[in-house]
Order: structure tokens, then sequence, then C-alpha cells
């Protein structure tokens, strides 16, 4: 079976952009998680979805966004990209009635310029 | 601020050496406790997870869990060279979201 997917892989950017960033979870599993990793610290979390509605936020900015489409998955957006925005962006999906595991895809690497 | 706390390390052990990783939590309302070991530029890969006070143990890896004392630890038996990785903590929320609250993670490094 597949796992979560993300992608693109690795993308650069340069300050005031926009990202999109995408992520499909695992098959059967209808909640997508999306997390931030600085170098040398834990995820943070920052938003997540199921039913493709927003069940929970971190302390993020609104220069954050994200939503989840009917097949589960789902974007993340970035406007107005600052400086230490730059990080590995992680998506995990779970499966709703099948306990608090969360599996994680291979991430988003973002630098920005 | 609900937090998880982990030894920063880096910590290092000879090969075939128990490796033994601690980690302490704020939230008494948490449930889910969670190990996950990373390799440099790679993501999270789940190790344990245990839900419920005393040890769970698969394979060479046992998780222990104290409630009472806000504490989970992961023991590493007969360590190999590819167990060295960064090893993170995770605890579920007790709040609607269930979101995951990390620790900033061990450097192990085992050596041959």
């Amino acid at each position: 079976d597949a796992g979560v997917t993300q992608s693109p892989t690795h993308l650069i950017k340069t300050r005031g952009q926009q990202v999109t960033l995408r992520c499909s979870p695992i098959s059967g599993h209808k909640s997508v998680s999306w997390y931030q990793q600085v170098l040398g610290q834990g995820p943070q979390f920052i938003f997540q979805y199921y039913e493709k509605e927003e069940r929970g936020r971190g302390n993020f900015p609104d220069r954050f966004s994200a939503r989840q489409f009917p097949n589960y998955s789902s974007e993340l957006n970035v406007n107005a990209l600052l400086l230490g925005d730059s990080a590995l962006y992680l998506c995990a999906s779970r499966e709703l009635g099948g306990g608090e595991t969360q599996y994680f895809g291979p991430g988003t690497r973002l630098l920005v310029l | 601020q609900k937090e998880v706390e982990q030894n920063s390390g880096p910590l290092s052990v000879p090969e075939g050496a128990i490796a033994s990783l601690n980690c302490t939590y704020s939230d008494r309302g948490s449930q889910s406790f969670f190990w996950y070991r990373q390799y440099s530029g790679k993501s999270p890969e789940l190790i344990m997870s245990i839900y419920s006070n005393g040890d769970k143990e698969d394979g060479r890896f046992t998780a222990q869990l104290n409630k009472a004392s806000q504490y989970v630890s992961l023991l590493i038996r007969d360590s190999q060279p590819s167990d060295s990785a960064t090893y993170l903590c995770a605890v579920t929320s007790s709040g609607s979201a269930r979101q995951l609250t990390f620790g900033s993670g061990t450097q192990l490094t085992v050596l041959p």
C-alpha cells in the first residue's frame, strides 16, 4: 500500500512569494495534519483537517492556510513568505476511529531566499 | 504552553549496548504517546506507540510509560549503527484536534 505522498519534494522561493504544498493521505485515512519542522527542532503542529473541515490550528499566522478536498487530499498555502518559513513541511495522515497514530509523508523542503 | 521535554543529547553508545532515551510531558490529559525515529534529511518514522502505564516491547525496542510521573522512555537493546538517528518523543494533546506535540529530539549515535 502507498504511504502518505507529498509534492513537491523541494522548493526554492523568494521572500514575499506564495507557495502551495500538496499531500495525499494513506488510502482509507480521512484525517490530514500539517507540521513545520525547522532545523534542530521537533515538528510543530500547523493544521488538522478531516471531513474537509479544519479541526485544529496551531500557533501560526494567518499567512498559513489549508484545505482538504473530497478525496481527502490536502493543500497547505503560505503567503508572503519570510526567511523564517524555511523548513521541512510534513503531512501526516490518520485513520479516523483507528487510534491516534499519525503516519508522516516524506515532506517538502522549502527554502526561502 | 503544553510541552514535551527530551534529553537534547547527543547520546553515544557502543554497538551492542542499551540506549536509553527519556521524555517528560506537561499535559496531564495526554492519552497517547509515540516514539518516532528520524534519519538526517528524512521524515519521522513511527517506532513505538504506548497508551497505558507499564512497558511495551517490540523487538529490540521497549517503551515505558508512567502517567503519574508524566514520563515516557524508550530503550533500544543490542544497539546497531543503523539505529543512529534522532529520536522524537510525541504526545497527543488533550484537545479536540488530538495533534501531536513533539520534543526537540535526542540524537543517538551508535559507535561500531
